[in-house]
């Protein structure tokens, strides 16, 4: 069975584009979270949704956007990109949403670099 | 402010010796605690958790062991193998309020052969 996926791989922006990120969840769950995880630094949470709703949000600004299908995979989305919002980020799947911090299984991660 | 935090961010050890991965957090409503391993290029992997209820719980050669009293859990691999090489977080959680789980910094074990 295939585990979370997430894509692109990589990808490289200039300051001031707009990024999307896609990310497939395990299949038979329906809830999905995105973490930036900066270089030498654990993960941050940014966003949790379930059935297509958000359920959660980190400390991140507006130009931080996600949202949830009806398949259930996600997409994040980021604007005005700054040199800051290099980073790894995850997508993290889980069963169920249950208000907690739940067992989550991580994908590979899409390595953002903002030029 | 509320942290989760590690406190050695590297640990170089020998093959077949026990490493011990160290993690403080400040939250005192925190009762939901996460080791998870990430590789080099991939992301993070679930090792074990534990409740706030529990002062020990043990898995396949790891033991997480909790001490609420001052908010310090650890992470203990028995005859550490040069797979067990990766970044090591913690991640914890707290009973009611807004949910943001908080990872720590990450601990990099080194297992030398």
């Amino acid at each position: 069975d295939a585990g979370v996926t997430q894509s692109p791989t990589h990808l490289i922006k200039t300051r001031g584009q707009h990024v999307t990120l896609r990310c497939s969840p395990i299949s038979g769950h329906k809830s999905v979270s995105w973490y930036q995880q900066v270089l030498g630094q654990g993960p941050q949470f940014i966003f949790q949704y379930y059935e297509k709703e958000e359920r959660g949000r980190g400390n991140f600004p507006d130009r931080f956007s996600a949202r949830q299908f009806p398949n259930y995979s996600s997409e994040l989305n980021v604007n005005a990109l700054l040199l800051g919002d290099s980073a790894l980020y995850l997508c993290a799947s889980s069963l169920v949403f249950s208000g907690r911090l739940d067992t989550q299984y991580f994908g590979p991660g899409t390595r953002l670099t903002v030029l | 402010g509320e942290s989760v935090g590690l406190h050695l961010p590297t640990l170089s050890v020998q093959e077949g010796d026990n490493s011990i991965i160290n993690c403080a957090y400040s939250n005192s409503a925190s009762d939901y605690f996460i080791w998870y391993k990430q590789e080099s290029g991939k992301g993070p992997q679930f090792i074990i958790d534990i409740r706030s209820n529990m002062d020990k719980r043990q898995g396949q050669r790891v033991t997480v062991l909790l001490n609420k009293t001052v908010k310090h859990l650890s992470l203990q691999i028995a005859a550490t193998q040069p797979g067990d090489s990766a970044v090591y977080f913690c991640a914890e959680d707290a009973s009611g309020g807004s949910y943001i789980p908080t990872f720590g910094r990450g601990t990099s074990l080194i297992v030398h052969p």
